[in-house]
């Protein structure tokens, strides 16, 4: 019964390269929500998407971040020529159904450090 | 916009309750939550309560809500050293299906 899964785990990057993060939702979950931790921060929405749509990126700074919810395979959130402001730790979510009325259920999050 | 409020730590002797406050402004909230978050690892969620309930409780852990002041506590009841943990406040409003978080009180217990 494997929950939500999230790799890599650490992530170490220098300024200007790329990060892609991934995300397995819960099995049977087709719903995908991405938030960002930054230290002695509470979580910060960014996007959720459902297979093959975004349905809200408000939570997304406009450049250089994008997410993807493929018909196959993981969830990516992808981080172009990273800067040191975007280590933060990276956490996906995951739910049946959207609204409150079903509950997301969180991956052990990505530690994005950049150098 | 929609603000979740909380203190950021708590100290305990093991044995004692503990109780974790928050406070939020949105009238609408329609879900209010606890999430646990030990070092290194993601958020599991403790408990729920729904806007229309005073209070809920599940095994260790008391939830009650006082609508008219906006206030939601965490009662721990035996607090051990396993409870040690950053413990977020959340809900979720009009419909929206986005959480929205406080910063977190980071629970500590002590023998």
């Amino acid at each position: 019964n494997a929950g939500v899964m999230q790799n890599p785990r650490h992530l170490v990057r220098r300024r200007g390269q790329e990060a892609r993060l991934r995300c397995s939702p819960m099995k049977g979950h087709s719903h995908v929500y991405w938030y960002r931790q930054l230290p002695e921060e509470g979580l910060k929405f960014m996007v959720y998407l459902q297979k093959e749509n975004i349905i809200d990126e408000s939570g997304m700074p406009k450049e250089r971040f994008s997410a993807e919810f493929p018909k196959e395979g993981p969830s990516i959130l992808r981080i172009q020529q990273v800067v040191r402001g975007d280590s933060a730790a990276y956490f996906c979510a995951s739910s049946g159904l959207a609204g409150g009325t079903d509950t997301q259920y969180f991956g052990p999050g990505t530690r994005l450090t950049v150098l | 916009g929609e603000d979740v409020e909380q203190s950021l730590f708590l100290s305990v002797r093991e044995g004692d309750s503990s109780v974790i406050n928050c406070t939020y402004t949105d009238s609408s909230s329609t879900y209010l939550y606890w999430y646990k978050q030990e070092p290194g690892a993601g958020l599991q969620l403790l408990t729920y309560i729904f806007s229309n309930m005073d209070m809920k409780q599940d095994q260790r852990l008391t939830v009650l809500l006082n609508k008219k002041d906006k206030h939601l506590s965490l009662r721990i009841a035996d607090t051990q050293t396993g409870d040690s943990a950053i413990y977020f406040c959340a809900d979720t409003s009009g419909g929206s299906y986005i959480p929205t978080f406080g910063r977190g009180t980071s629970l500590i217990v002590h023998p």
